[in-house]
């Protein structure tokens, strides 16, 4: 069975602060992906990475970087949150392309920044 | 660049009968592929039904089913005596052959007993 964790399901921050979100899977999956989730906007990718060490910026990267020193993780970092950075981020994994590839979704952090 | 529209923010649907969920994309390539995906409240998404664009017949997944009418844009979710627990956020997304997810902003779906 596929798993993906995310380090919290929670979290409240304060603006400035240096926010780490960690995503880990166990199926060997190549790409891994992270999204935030707005009401009314569904998902929008923010980064997704297709090998160790290898990042591509999604459809929204600004205010965020991401790191992927291990197969298995991948790191979604705020430099210095923002209150608009305030919303559910879901990481997912999935096999390398070969067709149609499903993606497996962890539960999500919501994170608050006040 | 592709977009994906779910245009029924939420529906409502009384267990056991059924209930059909809108999605429409704009593209311009032949070939892709078309998904929905369930997101129960406070749980994990999870892929409900796929359907590649080369493919005439609907997909069909026990009580899903979907009509992809490829020249209209549109793939509709059809969901057959609706259960408590379908009651979740849908997801409509589109994929170009290795390329990213693009998904639409989501349909609520209460199930009423």
């Amino acid at each position: 069975d596929v798993k993906v964790t995310q380090s919290s399901r929670y979290l409240v921050k304060r603006t400035g602060e240096k926010v780490f979100l960690e995503c880990v899977q166990d199926m060997d999956h190549e790409n891994m992906f992270w999204y935030r989730q707005d009401p009314g906007l569904g998902l929008r990718l923010i980064y997704f990475s297709y090998d160790v060490k290898m990042k591509e910026k999604g459809d929204i990267p600004e205010g965020y970087s991401v790191s992927r020193e291990k197969k298995e993780r991948f790191s979604l970092i705020l430099e210095s949150a923002s209150t608009n950075q305030t919303s559910m981020y879901l990481c997912a994994s999935s096999l390398k392309q070969v067709a149609a590839y499903e993606q497996y979704f962890g539960p999500g952090t919501r994170l608050t920044v006040t | 660049a592709q977009t994906v529209t779910q245009s029924q923010p939420e529906m409502s649907v009384q267990e056991a009968e059924t209930v059909t969920l809108s999605c429409t994309y704009d593209t311009s390539e032949s070939d892709y592929y078309l998904f929905w995906y369930k997101q129960p409240p406070s749980r994990q998404m999870i892929l409900v039904i796929r359907q590649e664009a080369y493919k005439q017949q609907n997909a069909t997944e026990n009580r899903f089913s979907v009509n992809f009418q490829k020249a209209a844009k549109s793939f509709s979710l059809k969901i057959s005596d609706s259960q408590l627990g379908d009651a979740a956020m849908y997801f409509c997304a589109y994929q170009e052959y290795g390329n990213k997810l693009v998904f639409g902003a989501g349909t609520i779906l209460r199930v009423k007993s």
